[in-house]
């Protein structure tokens, strides 16, 4: 069974640019989350979706950050403009269940290691 | 979602067996405890989850006493490629699926 995919794999931009990252879920999964991990801490969630519907996104820093889910399957996390603190990996990840599961699995890709310079 | 300690950074051997401690003294009813498991430029992957008393599958054990304030993530006879992340949570709620991770504890496997 594929795994999540994710791309890029790492990216360079300057500050003040615009960055897109793109998520492909393990097939069949319905829900589908943006974690922004620093260096050093835990993944902290940006946003999660249930097929192609936000299910919460609290932490997602909406006047920079925005996200899709293209057709409840792919989906893209993009930062417009970059900051410096937006310097850390973005893991996507998936799972089977949907939001009322009490057990919900999720399977992270390998992740987009963002530097801003 | 109940709040998690766990030791920053832990050292062992290869060969030994490994309990990390998690406390999370405000766990709810309904609330499970699962453990994420991460390497270096990869991203976490589940170990194990339970509720109470005592889990076991082919990689780890989860220890939970009747009070379940607390749980302890066994690995037994550890290697090199152990060393990792290793994150408890609890509490993932039966209405997001939302997870939230802490620091995790850094385990350093030496030879």
């Amino acid at each position: 069974e594929a795994g999540v995919a994710q791309s890029p794999r790492y990216k360079i931009i300057e500050k003040r640019q615009s960055v897109a990252f793109w998520c492909n879920p393990i097939s069949g999964h319905a829900t589908l989350y943006w974690y922004q991990q620093i260096l050093g801490q835990g993944p902290k969630l940006l946003i999660q979706f249930q097929n192609n519907g936000v299910v919460d996104d609290s932490q997602l820093p909406k006047d920079r950050f925005s996200a899709e889910r293209l057709k409840g399957v792919d989906s893209t996390l993009k930062i417009q403009p970059a900051k410096l603190e937006d310097s850390a990996v973005y893991l996507c990840a998936s799972s089977l269940g949907g939001w009322t599961e009490s057990y919900n699995e999720q399977f992270f890709g390998p992740g987009t290691r963002l530097t801003v310079l | 979602l109940a709040k998690t300690t766990q030791p920053i950074s832990m050292d062992s051997y290869e060969g030994q067996e490994v309990n990390i401690t998690c406390s999370h003294n405000n766990i709810a009813t309904n609330d499970y405890i699962t453990w994420y498991q991460q390497f270096p430029s990869q991203g976490p992957r589940f170990i194990i989850q339970g509720y109470k008393t005592k889990v076991t599958n082919e990689v780890a054990s989860l220890f939970i006493p009747a009070d379940r304030k607390s749980s302890t993530l066994s690995l037994p006879r550890v290697s090199l490629s152990d060393t990792a992340v290793y994150y408890c949570l609890v509490g993932i709620s039966s209405n997001t699926g939302k997870l939230i991770f802490g620091q995790g504890t850094t385990l350093q496997v030496k030879p």
